[in-house]
């Protein structure tokens, strides 16, 4: 089962900040957090991901709560083309990823 | 720099028939595994190869199979196809194994209805 829990949906208007938060309260000291997203039927495209600190890149921010129970991924100025499926995925050993069902976002005009 | 590519894109096949499912890896990658997602789902772990062997795997049957061969591609092999096979089966590639900081980058996959 995954380690995640997640919104099933969430809507944010173009433009906006959109913030997609996720529970992990079973996070072991060594898992990393990922976030992955997957457009309509194409494969899951990688976001980000991070141990303790906070993370940002290109494509969005990744804020990482100091009891690391929690995580917020932030895409700073959603467009449409953002309306995906996102998965926080906490990264278990061996390497594989457990997916949960993860958080429907849709980007409004 | 390639991503990860898989072949076919779209297959149909009926019950009872065998099917191979075809993956070239990320450039550089030397790790790949496979996953299936079901409509509606998220992606589940089918199993992973590293240097040619499968060294961890999910809760598949046995005739889910697979292989790495020495360029580090790589084939799903599902035989006695059932019609729940039907699925988007997933190819992830990354650089080495043991670690929670190795990006899998995912192929676009391959879509097998079962009939």
């Amino acid at each position: 089962d995954a380690k995640t829990t997640q919104p099933p949906s969430m809507d944010c208007a173009e433009g906006r900040a959109a913030n997609l938060p996720c529970n992990h309260s079973t996070i072991s000291g060594n898992e990393y957090v990922y976030w992955y997203r997957q457009i309509h039927s194409q494969g899951p495209q990688y976001i980000i991901h991070g141990l303790k600190n906070n993370e940002t890149n290109e494509m969005a921010s990744l804020i990482i709560t100091e009891d690391r129970k929690s995580s917020t991924l932030i895409l700073p100025h959603a467009t449409l083309r953002d309306t995906a499926v996102y998965y926080c995925i906490v990264r278990v050993d061996g390497g594989k990823l457990i997916f949960g069902q993860g958080t429907e976002l849709s980007v409004k005009p | 720099e390639t991503g990860v590519t898989q072949s076919p894109t779209h297959l149909i096949k009926t019950r009872g028939q065998q099917v191979t499912l075809r993956c070239s890896s990320q450039s550089g990658h030397n790790t790949v595994s496979w996953y299936q997602q079901a409509l509606g789902q998220g992606p589940q772990f089918i199993f992973q190869y590293y240097r040619e062997e499968e060294n961890g795997r999910g809760n598949f049957p046995p005739r889910f199979s697979g292989l790495q061969f020495p360029n580090y591609s790589s084939e799903l092999n599902v035989n006695a196809l059932e019609l729940d096979d039907s699925a988007l089966y997933l190819c992830a590639s990354s650089l080495g194994q043991f670690s929670g900081a190795n990006v899998l980058t995912f192929g676009a996959g391959s879509r097998l209805t079962v009939l």
